[in-house]
């Protein structure tokens, strides 16, 4: 059982744009603006897709866009693309330092 | 190129022990703090460990303290993973991750893993 509640799946067709939620509590996602999203393509490592809730690093799209509203951070994927089709995981730095991950989301796009 | 290669994985009784090194190179290893993630077959994503840049400040996942070590050599660029007392719940893909310079307690890097199977 994961710290965080992320759905287990989603989709949408190419072009539209989805949400992943990441539903935490007031000691974790709630407390700390250290939220990132992590994309995992099949037998991949996982990539930084989004840093600090709502940071992009070079290299990413900026079809991806992250918030957070108190104990719950989300993840849009807007303009959805065929590669985008993969596991996407949040995670919250929770102080010590400690981090807990979200049991991730499978996105396909249709 | 920034690259991570972990190694070291494999099968092991329950009870057996493993050693997991992290190699890293393209970058000022010394300057980037460090961490283990590990990915159990068919399963999300858990934090295992931290070591900061000098070795002198690191934690564990209640899951395996006391029984797992980190550790790191920055003359060699490499982070290592003692695994002691292994049970079959640490059956996963162990990655190496970079702790981000941004100051935002992500993970900027990952290498590509290296499976520990833990059965009889």
């Amino acid at each position: 059982q994961s710290v965080l509640t992320q759905p287990r799946s989603v989709s949408g067709s190419p072009g539209q744009s989805i949400t992943i939620s990441c539903t935490g509590t007031s000691s974790d996602v709630g407390r700390y603006n250290y939220v990132s999203w992590y994309q995992q393509h099949p037998d991949k490592a996982p990539k930084l897709m989004i840093y600090g809730v709502d940071n992009r690093p070079s290299g990413v799209p900026n079809r991806f866009s992250g918030s957070k509203s108190g104990n719950t951070a989300s993840l849009t994927i807007s303009g959805l693309q065929a590669e985008d089709e993969a596991d996407y995981y949040c995670c919250s730095y929770v102080g010590s330092p400690h981090w807990v991950f979200g049991g991730g989301t499978k996105l396909t796009v249709l | 190129e920034v690259q991570l290669v972990e190694s070291g994985g494999g099968l092991v009784q329950p009870g057996g022990s493993l050693r997991l090194s992290c190699a890293a190179s393209g970058f000022k290893f010394s300057s980037y703090e460090m961490s283990w993630v590990r990915q159990a077959p068919g399963r999300g994503l858990e934090w295992v460990s931290y070591i900061s840049t000098r070795g002198t400040t690191i934690y564990y996942a209640d899951s395996v303290k006391g029984r797992f070590t980190i550790s790191r050599d920055n003359a060699k660029n490499s982070v290592y993973l003692q695994m002691n007392s292994l049970r079959a719940e640490d059956t996963a893909v162990y990655y190496c991750a970079r702790d981000d310079l941004y100051g935002a307690e992500s993970f900027d890097f990952w290498g590509q893993g290296t499976l520990v199977t833990v059965s009889s």
